[in-house]
């Protein structure tokens, strides 16, 4: 089974602070994506990667930056965390765009 | 981009009820997925289709690929059936998800 894991269930962060949202699969799989959730809005993607070291931004990328240095690993940064911020924020990977596996998702918020 | 919309947007079902939850959407596709997502927030992955019908227990997901139409069914509802359901399909290299129907089944 793919396993793909996300750093923290729940994450509190002052506004102004520097965000770090990890995620690791176990799977090898080349695509990683960071979506976040809203109610009413559904899943928008934030960013993704084919590619160690290779991003692309997705609909929403606005002060949010990423990191993948390593396959298995696709990082989410918030440089400066505020609270239009607080989501849910999901990871998921992939070998094929369509069929993604997610993970636990990160519930943050931001005061 | 593939735009897709998920009617209803809220269902209050009662146990035992034969649930019905639509997808449409505007482009032509390849396959299109089925998500559910539980309270707590993990979402996991109910179905892959390209064409017909697939069966899974008390879920049954079919398409119409010329009508861009897909539906998942749930026969014997169950409060455990409780969850988010989300519709998802291919959009160039990623996927477009549908807004959700968020399923409450009541004992």
């Amino acid at each position: 089974d793919v396993k793909v894991t996300q750093s923290s269930r729940y994450l509190v962060k002052r506004t102004g602070e520097k965000v770090f949202l990890e995620c690791v699969q176990d799977m090898d799989h080349e695509n990683m994506f960071w979506y976040r959730q809203d109610p009413g809005l559904g899943l928008r993607l934030i960013y993704f990667s084919y590619d160690v070291k290779m991003k692309e931004k997705g609909d929403i990328p606005e002060g949010y930056s990423v990191s993948r240095e390593k396959k298995e690993r696709f990082s989410l940064i918030l440089e400066s965390a505020s609270t239009n911020q607080t989501s849910m924020y999901l990871c998921a990977s992939s070998l094929q765009p369509y069929e993604q596996y997610f993970g636990p998702g990160t519930r943050l918020t931001v005061t | 981009k593939n735009e897709v919309e998920q009617s209803p947007q809220n269902l209050t079902a009662q146990e035992g009820e034969f649930i019905t939850i639509n997808c449409s959407y505007s482009v032509g596709i390849s396959a299109l997925h089925w998500l559910q997502q539980h309270p707590g927030g993990g979402i996991v992955s109910l179905f892959m289709l390209s064409s017909g019908k697939k069966k899974h227990g008390r879920l049954i997901a079919t398409i119409n690929i010329q009508e861009k139409h897909s539906s998942l069914h749930i026969t014997a509802s169950h409060p455990r059936d409780s969850a988010v359901y989300i519709c998802a399909v291919p959009s160039g290299s990623r996927l477009t998800f549908g807004e959700g129907t968020q399923l409450t089944v009541n004992p």
